[in-house]
């Protein structure tokens, strides 16, 4: 079936450690993107990507690193400089207008990161 | 601040009933969008409105948009227990680079009561 995997589901994390929450999309779409959701919050953009290799920060992107070596994978890194991770994170995409559904976005499940 | 606010920020109604959810956004827009999420999932889309459109229908969903007041409304008609979700809306804003993102509004958290 066609969609957005995110894995892990749940990942705990150190305090200190680097972790990398995992997106791959298999509906060839050209943009991804990676959200953060707090608890009873809206959803805050970290990180977006329109085309491989080239990627834009968002509103949150201190403490966050990506990479888009491959137009299905997207994966998000949340390193030790981000001091508050604890956070529902969701992946993203949409095909670009004049492919399917135009200005849609896809969600994955969500990854749960917890410090521990 | 959030470029789209909704509001009320709950809402509890009985089985049946309609429900109204209201979302207000700062800056010119090419489309708003609704979404939906039950309790630790993702977001689905619902429906999309574009700047030029005031009204649109799908099934049980009606949404409006007033450009001038930079607002838009989502009604649930004869509401269903399995309705319960939060719902956001999201307006889609263009950078000087050309790249368009969607920024999510905090949500309105429903309640369908049996």
């Amino acid at each position: 079936d066609g969609g957005i995997t995110q894995s892990p589901k749940y990942l705990f994390r150190k305090e200190g450690q680097n972790v990398t929450l995992s997106c791959e999309q298999n509906l060839n779409h050209d943009a991804m993107y990676w959200y953060r959701q707090d608890p009873g919050q809206g959803l805050r953009l970290i990180y977006y990507s329109q085309i491989v290799n080239d990627f834009q920060k968002g509103d949150i992107a201190e403490g966050y690193s990506v990479s888009r070596e491959k137009k299905e994978s997207f994966p998000l890194t949340v390193t030790s400089a981000q001091k508050n991770p604890t956070a529902f994170y969701l992946c993203a995409s949409r095909p670009l207008s004049g492919q399917g559904s135009g200005n849609t976005i896809y969600f994955g499940e969500g990854s749960w990161l917890t410090v521990v | 601040s959030q470029q789209g606010e909704e509001d009320p920020q709950a809402l509890s109604i009985q089985e049946g009933e309609n429900a109204t959810m209201n979302c207000s956004y700062k800056t010119s827009i090419n489309n708003l969008q609704w979404y939906r999420q039950n309790s630790g999932r993702g977001l689905v889309h619902l429906i999309l409105i574009r700047s030029n459109e005031r009204e649109k229908h799908s099934g049980r969903l009606r949404v409006t948009l007033d450009t001038s007041k930079k607002s838009s409304s989502l009604l649930i008609t004869a509401s269903r227990a399995a309705d319960t979700a939060s719902y956001f809306c999201a307006t889609a804003l263009r950078n000087f680079q050309g790249a368009q993102k969607l920024v999510f509004g905090q949500g309105t958290r429903l309640t369908i009561n049996p």
